[in-house]
């Protein structure tokens, strides 16, 4: 089955700085990449996501890259706000009919004012 | 946008007692909902596939006896923690799929139900 493995587990950045996160998954066949965000003790908000057949996407502070090849993905966040502190994952979705993600093991973002 | 609702958001049981979570899509028809648990600090894993119609899909190493899932309609899916204990403490979230197609779909998620057993 697919495995996604997340890095860094915490990241810290002062405001205004940019912020990496990064994901590799296993399945060669995997087709969507979701980054979610979580804050404490809500439900994960999905903030954007990638489909195999691009390698960049780009929503206003954030964006998506996509390395087939390699078999990574990223997100990037620039102008970091305190409101971006959260928990982020990424996901991947394997080749499967029943769409089941799998998640990866999140990153702490923490962006000091 | 699709909306999951899920109820309750906290619960708090006593050992031995069974507890019903409830995910509602409502605004759409959700025939695949999923089920996932979270530990503090941990990411999520799926516990099982939910099929309107049809038996749960049980992940490894999680007991259908144990975690009922029932999807009677294409728009509530219940898991049901049977005989709770203390180490069944924990976040559980539902999660439907928006949109046909296996292409297309984007996962929402329900706020997710707190249980903790005493």
């Amino acid at each position: 089955g697919e495995n996604v493995e997340q890095h860094p587990s915490t990241l810290s950045v002062q405001e205004g700085d940019s912020a990496v996160i990064k994901c590799t998954y296993s399945d060669s066949a995997s087709n969507y990449f979701p980054w979610y965000k979580q804050e404490l003790g809500k439900r994960p908000q999905l903030i954007i996501d990638i489909r195999s057949n691009v390698g960049e996407k780009k929503d206003q502070r954030i964006a998506v890259t996509l390395n087939k090849t390699a078999k990574h993905f990223s997100l990037h966040i620039t102008e970091t706000q305190p409101e971006d502190s959260a928990v982020y994952f990424c996901a991947a979705r394997g080749n499967n009919a029943g769409n089941m993600l799998t998640f990866g093991g999140g990153t702490r973002l923490m962006v000091k004012p | 946008g699709a909306v999951v609702s899920q109820h309750p958001s906290r619960v708090i049981c006593k050992s031995g007692t069974s507890v019903k979570i409830e995910c509602r899509s409502l605004d759409f028809q959700a025939t695949t909902m999923f089920w996932y648990r979270q530990f503090p600090k941990q990411s999520l894993m799926l516990m099982a596939t939910s099929n309107e119609g049809s038996k749960a899909t049980y992940e490894q190493g999680v007991e259908k006896d144990k975690f009922l899932i029932n999807h009677a309609s294409l728009t509530l899916s219940t898991l049901t923690v049977t005989s709770a204990h203390p180490e069944d403490s924990s976040f559980y979230i539902c999660s439907a799929t928006v949109g046909g197609g296996f292409g297309a779909n984007v996962l929402t998620f329900g706020a997710g139900s707190r249980l903790t057993v005493l």
